[in-house]
């Protein structure tokens, strides 16, 4: 089945500690998203690509990177980081269409700093 | 500005009952996308029901019905005969574009 895959599901690491974090799809879809979720908040966008254009917020922090090395893999990259950090990140992806973009979620990362 | 309106944080129903989500949403663009996504104490995001902006019909999925009000932009989820099951966060979200706003959530609790 076409799906949208996040690795691992549960990562901990260490204050200061770099993080990757994963994200694969079969869908072949274009455009796939980075979003941050924390506890009983709604998901906030950290970046998106567009093929191989990155976008970022305005307001993700320089310590979030990405890497999309080709259309079926991407990559959330934290240099550093912080007990504020800890959330589920999920990734997403969706076709472009002239009328909207349904997205398509994987199970997402729980991410856990020490 | 605010997209998306969620305006009921936390909702209970009992269980075969059913239930309404309210959902308002702002956008002056003519083509959009509405969605219902229901997200479990797991963290998985599941996609449940679309609306089309063009669309005349309410969208409906199995006990997931959409309802469309487009003068009143609203696109509120009623869901029918709950089950305990259903007690998760539901998000209400609106694709345009190459944007994707997402609304507050709200918290459904089904009793038994």
């Amino acid at each position: 089945d076409a799906m949208v895959i996040q690795n691992p599901r549960y990562q901990v690491t260490q204050f200061g500690k770099p993080v990757t974090l994963s994200c694969s799809q079969t869908l072949n879809h274009n455009v796939m998203y980075w979003y941050q979720q924390k506890s009983s908040q709604a998901p906030k966008l950290l970046f998106h690509y567009y093929d191989k254009d990155f976008n970022n917020e305005a307001d993700t922090p320089d310590n979030f990177q990405s890497r999309r090395p080709n259309t079926s893999f991407c990559f959330l990259d934290i240099r550093s980081p912080g007990l504020g950090d800890a959330a589920m990140y999920l990734c997403a992806t969706s076709r472009e269409t002239p009328d909207y973009n349904e997205q398509f979620f994987g199970p997402g990362t729980r991410l856990t700093v020490l | 500005a605010q997209k998306i309106t969620q305006t009921q944080p936390g909702m209970f129903v009992q269980e075969k009952e059913a239930v309404t989500l309210d959902c308002t949403y702002d956008t002056s663009d003519p083509s959009y996308g509405l969605f219902w996504y229901k997200q479990p104490s797991s963290g998985e995001m599941i996609f449940l029901i679309y609306q089309g902006s063009y669309d005349q019909q309410n969208a409906t999925e199995g006990r997931y019905s959409l309802n469309f009000q487009k003068a009143r932009k609203s696109a509120n989820l009623v869901i029918s005969a709950s089950q305990l099951g259903d007690s998760a966060m539901y998000f209400c979200a609106m694709g345009t574009g190459n944007q994707f706003y997402f609304g507050t959530g709200t918290s459904l609790t089904v009793i038994p």
